[in-house]
């Protein structure tokens, strides 16, 4: 069983949609959650970081917790072209476990 | 402030060659880690430098890997005899001490490996 698990997509969604991107982690214990983007060919760069349960927002980036579900999730909110890029979840259990990513399309 | 820069960005070698990554953490990163993407699949970590120690290198697959990192500042990543499979992208990454734990890692654009 994977660590970290992400729908690869694609997904594509209108410019000034939500984009909602899901991650589900399998070890009950993990305490810190974060999301990376990465542009193609470019380096993962950090986005969002949650620790407890319930919404942590940053502009535009919404970061969503359950950890009775041992769900994450990121909202972008008015989605913009300039969104477009693959989404990593990534969960601290110990050290730093990645998903596949998400490649996600904003459509102008 | 420069970011991690890693060399190079594409090495194409034959199986059976060697290969050596180079990684040049951020300045004053005392921890220096090394992932590696093959197509596909998730990013997965290699190994963690502390410094110039080998804090956990439970992630390196066999013994053809050899990560060094002298002085505790840039770091190789030599790969001997390198196999088909070895294919992929090899992320290098640095952070502060004290955020070892927050997942706030600072990756280089990696370094792709084609073995042919």
């Amino acid at each position: 069983q994977k660590e970290v698990e992400q729908n690869s997509g694609p997904l594509s969604v209108p410019e000034g949609a939500i984009a909602s991107l899901n991650c589900t982690y399998s070890d009950r214990g993990s305490q810190s959650f974060f999301w990376y983007r990465q542009y193609s060919g470019k380096s993962p760069e950090l986005i969002m970081s949650i620790y407890s349960n319930g919404d942590k927002e940053d502009g535009r980036f919404t970061a969503q917790l359950n950890k009775a579900s041992q769900y994450v999730s990121l909202l972008i909110r008015d989605s913009q072209p300039s969104d477009s890029a693959t989404y990593l979840c990534a969960v601290n259990s110990n050290n730093l476990f990645f998903g596949t990513g998400t490649r996600l399309t904003v459509i102008p | 402030e420069a970011g991690v820069t890693q060399f190079p960005s594409h090495s194409v070698i034959e199986k059976g060659q060697t290969v050596t990554l180079r990684c040049d953490p951020i300045s004053g990163h005392d921890n220096l880690y090394w992932y590696r993407r093959v197509m596909g699949k998730e990013i997965k970590f290699l190994l963690h430098f502390v410094k110039e120690s080998k804090q956990d290198e439970s992630g390196m697959p066999n013994n053809r890997f050899l990560a060094e990192r002298t002085g505790g500042t840039y770091s190789t990543l030599k790969v001997q005899p390198a196999e088909l499979e070895d294919s992929g992208v090899y992320f290098c990454a640095s952070s502060h001490w004290d955020r070892m734990v927050t997942g706030e890692l600072f990756f280089g654009e990696g370094s792709r490996l084609t073995v042919l």
